[in-house]
């Protein structure tokens, strides 16, 4: 089955720079790679997502990569404010049939201090 | 337009005790979908609905039941609750579409506590 594996599991950078995740999968038959952010005591919100057709999404301080041939995708946060501070987690969708459920990798947690 | 909701947001259980987690969603969604959240682990799947009247197993279903007699509702039951079902659980619903795509929305989670 799908395999997602995320890196790394905590990163801490300054406000103003940028902060890049990275996450690898098994399934070569995946094409939907959806990222979350949860904030403490809340559930996860979609925040960009990338098909398989298109090799980068953008969307203002946001951006997803995707290499199919590698089967790993990233998410790019630049210019960080302490508001990303969250755990962020990629997901991909497995091909067997669960309903398009996801399959996630285990999180990042995302500390951007002053 | 309240999304996705979750009753109870806390509760502690005995072990052996039951109990019903509930779910609804006003987004006319067929795809409801139940994970647990453990640290360190993800969000794992436990069960999932493609539709009104039919569920099926997700990654982790020991343990656990569910129910879709309503569209917009989708319940998670614990017969005999366990300390290994001491978890944060969410729900969450997707649209249906031609493609294997399908964004999923999630609700607050409702964090439980098996002692």
């Amino acid at each position: 089955g799908e395999n997602v594996e995320q890196h790394p599991s905590t990163l801490s950078v300054q406000e103003g720079d940028s902060a890049v995740i990275k996450c690898t999968y098994s399934d070569s038959a995946s094409n939907y790679f959806p990222w979350y952010k949860q904030e403490l005591g809340k559930g996860p919100q979609l925040i960009i997502d990338i098909r398989s057709n298109v090799g980068e999404k953008k969307d203002q301080r946001i951006a997803v990569t995707l290499n199919k041939t590698a089967k790993h995708f990233s998410l790019h946060i630049t210019e960080t404010q302490p508001e990303d501070s969250a755990v962020y987690f990629c997901a991909a969708n497995p091909v067997r049939d669960s309903g398009y459920a996801l399959n996630f990798g285990k999180g990042t947690s995302l500390l951007v201090t002053p | 337009n309240a999304g996705v909701t979750q009753t109870p947001k806390f509760r502690v259980l005995k072990t052996g005790q039951s109990m019903t987690l509930l779910c609804a969603q006003d987004m006319n969604h067929e795809y409801m979908y139940w994970y647990r959240q453990d640290p360190g682990m993800g969000l794992r799947l436990i069960h999932y609905s493609v539709g009104e009247g039919t569920t099926a197993k997700g990654e982790v279903p020991d343990g656990y039941n569910v129910s879709r007699l309503k569209k917009q509702n989708f319940l998670l039951g614990l017969e005999s609750a366990a300390p290994s079902q001491t978890s944060v659980y969410f729900c969450a619903s997707s649209k249906t579409g031609t493609s294997r795509v399908r964004e999923q929305y999630f609700g607050p989670g409702t964090r439980l506590t098996v002692t």
